[in-house]
């Protein structure tokens, strides 16, 4: 059990550039989740999958945000045409799923994304 | 509406003494709740948790939480505090028995400092 990771680990584009996330959950996880978390803020849900099915997705998740999970796996998250509000941490994390009447969220590191 | 409320933004005890951290939740159903442990720049380490059962929850570096459903609220103490504790605290609540999601939703957060 290596945990959740996401690469990279910081990202700084200019604004309107489009920047892409990934986050590799902890193996057998079947459900993974998008949070983000501002300055001085908890963090906030964004979007949540169950294997490559994306069940939930928030009101804070614009059009310009998009995420997949192709394979059940690995998921990545894209920004377009980033603005200086997306600035922020982007944090991923997994749990086992259905069935699991104690299911626990496991975040990985986080990807901290500056807009310029 | 679902929300956690964590009265407290910054906090400051000196190395030895108790500590408690307050966390009150609004929640429609019996609520999983979560305390987690974030690092300056790091992703969050789940401290301990509680779905069911007995109401004082033991978890890791000493912590320990206690599920009071007339106050709706899930404090989290370490009756001997050390330098190393020093980071930011997040409850979450979350979880509908059975549901098909399972998102946190996040306190703001409290910022313990530890005094030498």
């Amino acid at each position: 059990d290596t945990g959740v990771s996401q690469d990279p680990r910081h990202k700084i584009t200019k604004r309107g550039q489009n920047v892409t996330f990934r986050c590799d959950p902890i193996s057998e996880h079947n459900r993974l989740y998008w949070y983000r978390q501002t300055l001085g803020q908890g963090p906030e849900f964004l979007t949540y999958f169950q294997n490559e099915a994306q069940l939930e997705k928030s009101r804070l998740l614009s059009d310009r945000f998009s995420a997949e999970r192709p394979k059940g796996s690995f998921s990545t998250l894209e920004i377009q045409r980033t603005e200086q509000g997306d600035s922020a941490m982007y944090l991923c994390a997994s749990s086992l799923g259905a069935g699991q009447s104690t299911d626990t969220q496991y975040f990985g590191p986080g990807t901290r994304l500056t807009v310029l | 509406a679902q929300s956690v409320t964590q009265p407290d933004i910054h906090i400051t005890v000196s190395e030895g003494a108790s500590l408690e951290l307050r966390c009150n939740y609004s929640y429609g159903a019996t609520p999983y709740l979560f305390w987690y442990v974030q690092s300056p720049g790091q992703g969050l380490q789940l401290l301990l948790k509680y779905f069911s059962g007995d109401t004082l929850v033991q978890g890791i570096k000493g912590f320990e939480a206690e599920f009071k459903r007339s106050q709706s609220s899930f404090n989290l103490r370490k009756p001997s505090v050390h330098w190393s504790d020093a980071a930011e605290y997040f409850c979450a609540v979350g979880g509908r028995r059975g549901g098909a999601t399972n998102k946190l939703i996040f306190g703001t957060g409290t910022l313990l400092a530890i005094q030498p």
